[in-house]
């Protein structure tokens, strides 16, 4: 595998499910970040991640739990949802945090029913 | 309030044609400015960037300018070809450990033969 990985590519899930995101950067980075793209507006920051300590959280809700166990790899758990939540949730890492070439993934397809 | 705007959601230029593709920006302490593409189901990928002390990058059929007095920036593309149609993200930062980036809502271009 190379760049960054992300699974699953699709997820429908009921409001009530606990799911998981998971991100795998093959790059040698030290940044990890997620990011929710919805429909006709701009990529979202939600998450920063700097050597696996957290230095961003984007004011998001606690319904989204991000997990970093290492430098290479991220977690979005998911749980109690609303349907607004429903997005494009992208993955994306960089050698360093800061305002720097980010390389992402393929995105998951999230809808939450 | 958005700080980077991209205020054409879409862009037909015909086979060999140049595009060009507008961003704006509110912030004056940007000083680090990339575009990525990207495709549908696949993440966002880098394509140019540049920094705030030049007015112009080049990078094959690729351009950036920079026009900071306008807080503008715009990307050409000469010739266009039917694989460059894609959506087109502008993204600025600060630079530096301390900055994120911010992205526009996007341009699709479809570059027709």
């Amino acid at each position: 595998e190379t760049g960054v990985t992300q699974t699953p590519r699709h997820l429908v899930m009921g409001m009530t499910n606990k799911k998981s995101l998971k991100c795998e950067q093959h790059l040698g980075h030290n940044a990890m970040y997620w990011y929710k793209q919805s429909a006709k507006k701009p990529l979202e920051l939600m998450f920063v991640y700097n050597f696996k300590e957290q230095t961003e959280n984007n004011s998001v809700p606690s319904r989204f739990s991000p997990e970093c166990p290492n430098s290479s790899h991220l977690f979005l758990h998911l749980h109690t949802l609303q349907p607004e939540d429903s997005a494009l949730y992208l993955c994306a890492s960089s050698q360093k945090t800061g305002g720097f070439e980010q390389y992402f993934g393929p995105g998951t397809r999230l809808t939450v029913t | 309030d958005q700080q980077v705007k991209q205020n054409s959601p879409s862009l037909s230029v015909q086979e060999g044609r140049i595009s060009i593709l507008n961003c704006d920006y509110t912030n004056s302490m940007f000083d680090y400015f990339l575009w990525y593409k990207k495709y549908p189901a696949e993440g966002p990928t880098f394509l140019i960037s540049i920094s705030s002390i030049k007015d112009k990058n080049e990078d094959g059929r690729f351009t950036v300018f920079l026009n900071k007095s306008a807080k503008h920036l715009s990307l050409h593309i000469v010739p266009s070809q039917p694989g460059d149609s894609a959506v087109y993200f502008c993204a600025a930062s600060q630079g530096g450990s301390q900055g994120n980036l911010i992205f526009g809502k996007g341009t699709k271009l479809s570059v027709k033969p």
